[in-house]
């Protein structure tokens, strides 16, 4: 059964770059298999930020493009999000996610809590 | 555009069932969606997958109170015998160009 984990420093500062992780484990981060970061502020709904796949092909969503980067490291089975010139409105909850065929979220981590702070 | 919108709370009694509502913007009514649960405090979980025939695929250990319908753009699931631990947020979810989340529903368990 596939878990995922996200790990990375839970206060960045304004105009800095968050950086996350996501370890996957029981599966293969070369499966058939897009891998997403989702997000969500406290108190609100989940957005999606982008996604990856094995070979290094990435989706954005357009509203983060500018400023998001996704990458993966298949010998360490993971993936990884990077978002620049953050401001107190990234403050959020990260998730990581498998995305299922044909594009729906079917395994989730638990989530990390990311502060936008000085 | 697509956009996915959902009635921002409902309620029901313990043991009963509910009905919430998943609704897919014009021009879109042939998508399939997701269904995701959010208790509270907790990161979402994964229920099913939904298609416009109304037929589903549910995650592995989602319980058979859980099910899943569909009529023109809009999208149903159903949760019987309602239990006090079926209290949380509920997304819709599709895809298309990107992944597009419905706002949720805050369901309270009376």
């Amino acid at each position: 059964q596939v878990q995922l984990q996200e790990s990375g420093p839970r206060l960045v500062k304004p105009s800095g770059t968050l950086s996350l992780t996501c370890a996957v484990s029981g599966g293969s981060i070369s499966s058939s298999n897009w891998w997403s970061w989702i997000r969500q502020p406290p108190g609100k709904g989940l957005e999606w930020i982008g996604e990856i796949y094995h070979s290094g092909s990435t989706n954005y969503n357009p509203s983060l493009k500018s400023r998001v980067t996704i990458s993966v490291d298949k010998s360490k089975n993971q993936f990884s999000l990077n978002l620049s010139s953050v401001t107190a409105a990234d403050t959020a909850v990260y998730y990581c996610a498998r995305t299922g065929d044909p594009g729906y979220f079917d395994c989730w981590g638990q989530g990390t809590l990311v502060t936008v702070s000085s | 555009q697509l956009v996915l919108t959902q009635s921002p709370s409902a309620s029901a009694s313990l043991g009963a069932s509910v009905k919430l509502t998943c609704t897919l913007s014009s021009g879109h009514s042939s998508y399939a969606i997701a269904w995701h649960q959010q208790q509270p405090e907790k990161g979402p979980r994964y229920l099913m997958k939904l298609n416009s025939d109304g037929s589903h695929s549910k995650g592995d250990g989602i319980p058979d109170r859980f099910s899943g319908s569909s009529s023109g753009a809009e999208r149903y699931l159903t949760i019987s015998s309602l239990q006090s631990e079926d209290e949380a947020d509920y997304y819709c979810q599709t895809w298309g160009t990107g992944k597009v989340f419905g706002g949720g529903t805050k369901l309270t368990v009376l």
